[in-house]
């Protein structure tokens, strides 16, 4: 089954700004709602974005979530050291009539 | 507040069968579609099934189609996985997960682990 494409890797060094991208297809990102997941080692994973720009409780405004078209990003502004995590994008597909999740990405705090 | 907590994980040999639960709290159960959602070791996010809140639709990945059913039961607040012919590309942490109206997962479990291994 396909999933949607995230860089497996991005740095940044605190207080500065990184964006993770998330490509898909008219069936997933271009037709659903996209959320974004962060996942702490050892951790289960926690909604950060949902409906490709929307935060729930308790998540800092630093996270920011865009769409356009059949690709999502999400923003990390003032990168903080707590920050250093696996971010999985996320989105229904009518094709498969369930889930789709990216790959990863892993983010390093230099 | 919301709580999810699985439990059932264990080791199992190839061929085996296993049975999974997830006890839910917190909301109104049978409102939420509930899913499993499994990581293997090391590895990332795979959509395991998903059933409505009536029960009336359930899906599965093609890579568990057939040999997992997923199932509730709104009196005790439970979803359930149930496993078989389990091969050892199962061998994964498996997450139940709150599913909304508009496909959004927004609470977690912490976790089931499943090993299949001889």
């Amino acid at each position: 089954q396909s999933v949607l494409t995230q860089p497996p890797s991005a740095s940044g060094t605190p207080g500065q700004r990184v964006v993770i991208s998330c490509s898909g297809s008219s069936s997933n990102i271009g037709s659903d709602t996209v959320t974004w997941y962060q996942q702490l080692p050892g951790a289960a994973p926690k909604l950060l974005i949902f409906r490709h720009n929307q935060r729930p409780s308790g998540v800092p405004d630093r996270f920011s979530g865009s769409k356009s078209g059949t690709s999502a990003s999400l923003a990390i502004s003032g990168l903080q050291s707590e920050d250093e995590a696996d971010y999985y994008c996320a989105a229904w597909d009518d094709s498969l009539n369930g889930w789709l999740f990216g790959g990863g990405t892993k983010l390093t705090v230099l | 507040q919301v709580q999810l907590v699985e439990s059932g994980g264990a080791l199992v040999k190839p061929g085996g069968s296993l049975r999974l639960s997830c006890a839910a709290s917190g909301f109104t159960f049978n409102d939420y579609y509930m899913t499993w959602v499994r990581q293997a070791p090391g590895k990332g996010l795979e959509w395991v099934s998903f059933i409505s809140g009536s029960s009336d639709f359930q899906n599965y990945a093609d890579s568990v189609k057939g040999r997992f059913t997923i199932s509730r039961d709104d009196a005790q607040n439970s979803v359930f996985l149930q496993m078989k012919s389990l091969r050892a590309e199962d061998t994964a942490v498996y997450f139940c997960a709150r599913g909304t109206g508009d496909g959004v997962l927004d609470f977690w479990g912490q976790g089931a682990l499943v090993t299949v291994s001889s």
